[in-house]
């Protein structure tokens, strides 16, 4: 399987400053099409996942601008500037190259 | 408006079987596979398996082989999980979800399912 390892925040982050949340693949995600199989989502407390970013840096629709993905093969960086109120929740990203479909272990984003 | 509406919360004894639905509206399944992930109290997110609702082909994470047992009926567009030999640590929140691309763009609302005696 392959595994998921995220990086944890130095929380509280100060509302308005910018966040970078870490996600390290154990096999590269890269597919033979270019095309690299890492998405993120959050999870707000009390509801269900919402996708932001899918094949590593595409915003979902509807998702804002301050949001972005980036990365390579295997290690993978999710963006949020000027961080509000209603990004607090938990971060994940998940591997959608083979089954299983792992996730990370989330990383939680609080505000200050 | 594409929505995923699961049943109800389950109370389960230890040893008893539940089963969750998931119905759909707004997309056919049979054009995308239905999903099922887990998350135990305070911990992260767990795929458990998926469904192709045209031909019943199921692929289920190891630890969920001979725990979960996935179903669609394409007619009322609707996807099952009947989750059996439960116990203690069964008891989570499960979520319905579905991919029209390389992610999971549509969940359902979740249900707690509790085990105990």
């Amino acid at each position: 399987d392959i595994v998921m390892t995220q990086g944890a925040l130095p929380n509280p982050v100060p509302s308005g400053e910018s966040a970078s949340i870490t996600c390290q693949s154990s096999k590269s995600l890269l597919h033979s099409n270019g095309k690299t199989y890492l998405n993120w989502y959050l999870q707000r407390p009390g509801q269900s996942p919402q996708l932001l970013i899918y094949w590593m840096s595409t915003r979902a629709l509807g998702v804002s601008d301050r949001f972005s993905g980036s990365g390579s093969g295997t290690d993978f960086t999710l963006k949020i500037s000027s961080v509000e109120a209603e990004d607090v929740g938990v971060y994940y990203c998940q591997q959608f190259l083979e089954y299983p479909y792992m996730f990370g272990a989330g990383t939680k984003l609080e505000l200050k | 408006e594409v929505q995923l509406q699961q049943s109800g919360a389950e109370f389960g004894k230890p040893g008893t079987s539940v089963m969750l639905s998931c119905k759909v509206s707004g997309y056919n399944i049979r054009n995308t596979y239905m999903h099922w992930v887990n998350q135990r109290p305070g911990k992260g997110l767990k795929w458990i398996g998926r469904i192709d609702p045209t031909n019943g082909n199921t692929i289920y994470t190891e630890k969920f082989k001979n725990k979960a047992t996935l179903t669609a009926d394409t007619s009322s567009n609707t996807a099952y999980m009947q989750l059996s030999q439960l116990q203690s640590d069964d008891t989570a929140i499960y979520f319905c979800a579905m991919n029209s691309g390389y992610y999971f763009d549509y969940w359902g609302q979740g249900v707690l399912v509790t085990v105990s005696s």
